[in-house]
């Protein structure tokens, strides 16, 4: 069935390395998005694309890149230019065929750079 | 500078009761409203929406209601329900033509119901 898979779940890295987070969606989605949430912040937009082989900085974007080489998938790089990394990281889709921007999340990632 | 305020960061209501979760905005350009339920280290579920030409949405026991002239949105639960324990999220964005492709999202209530 349909729907947008995050990997992992969990994910630990030692401070320094970079690090990347898997966003897939089966949903013929054209646009995707990447956000952090953390305590009392809410979400924050860091990438968005609305199509392949094109994407946008968000609100956030220092310190993390993107690719989007397949309609179905937009992984997220957490570099070592981070400062402060650890945080429960949402990926989500929508279609672009309507007109209201509607999106639909994925389970998320928490990484913890310790 | 937030666009999308929600101005209380919890809420907690007896279980039958009526929760109201409240939001403003101050983006005049904003014409379509969205209500998203988080439970902990899950993903936010959408849970209904509002475009500018209502006042008024209702799903089953979710209610939203929007005043435009205040830029002021509200989340109707009736009756509150345990599993309704959650975090949400109000969310606001422009119709897509010739736009950037964005949501903005609040900080967040979370609502604790109460046995």
């Amino acid at each position: 069935d349909g729907g947008i898979t995050q990997s992992p779940k969990y994910l630990f890295r030692k401070e320094g390395q970079n690090v990347t987070l898997s966003c897939e969606q089966n949903l013929n989605h054209d646009a995707m998005y990447w956000y952090r949430q953390d305590p009392g912040q809410g979400l924050r937009l860091i990438y968005y694309s609305q199509i392949v082989n094109d994407f946008q900085k968000g609100d956030i974007a220092e310190g993390y890149s993107v690719s989007r080489e397949k309609k179905e998938s937009f992984p997220l790089t957490v570099t070592s230019a981070q400062k402060n990394p650890t945080a429960f990281y949402l990926c989500a889709s929508s279609p672009t065929s309507v007109s209201y921007n509607e999106q639909f999340f994925g389970p998320g990632t928490r990484l913890t750079v310790l | 500078d937030q666009q999308v305020k929600q101005n209380s960061p919890s809420l907690s209501v007896q279980e039958g009761r009526i929760s109201i979760l409240n939001c403003d905005y101050t983006n005049s350009m904003f014409d379509y409203f969205l209500w998203y339920k988080k439970y902990p280290a899950e993903g936010p579920t959408f849970l209904i929406s509002i475009s500018s030409i209502k006042d008024k949405n209702e799903d089953g026991r979710f209610t939203v209601f929007l005043n435009k002239s205040a830029k002021h949105l509200s989340l109707h639960i009736v009756p509150s329900q345990p599993g309704d324990s959650a975090v949400y999220f109000c969310a606001a964005s422009e119709s897509r033509v010739g736009r950037d492709d964005k949501i903005i999202f609040g900080k967040g209530t979370r609502l604790h119901i109460l046995p």
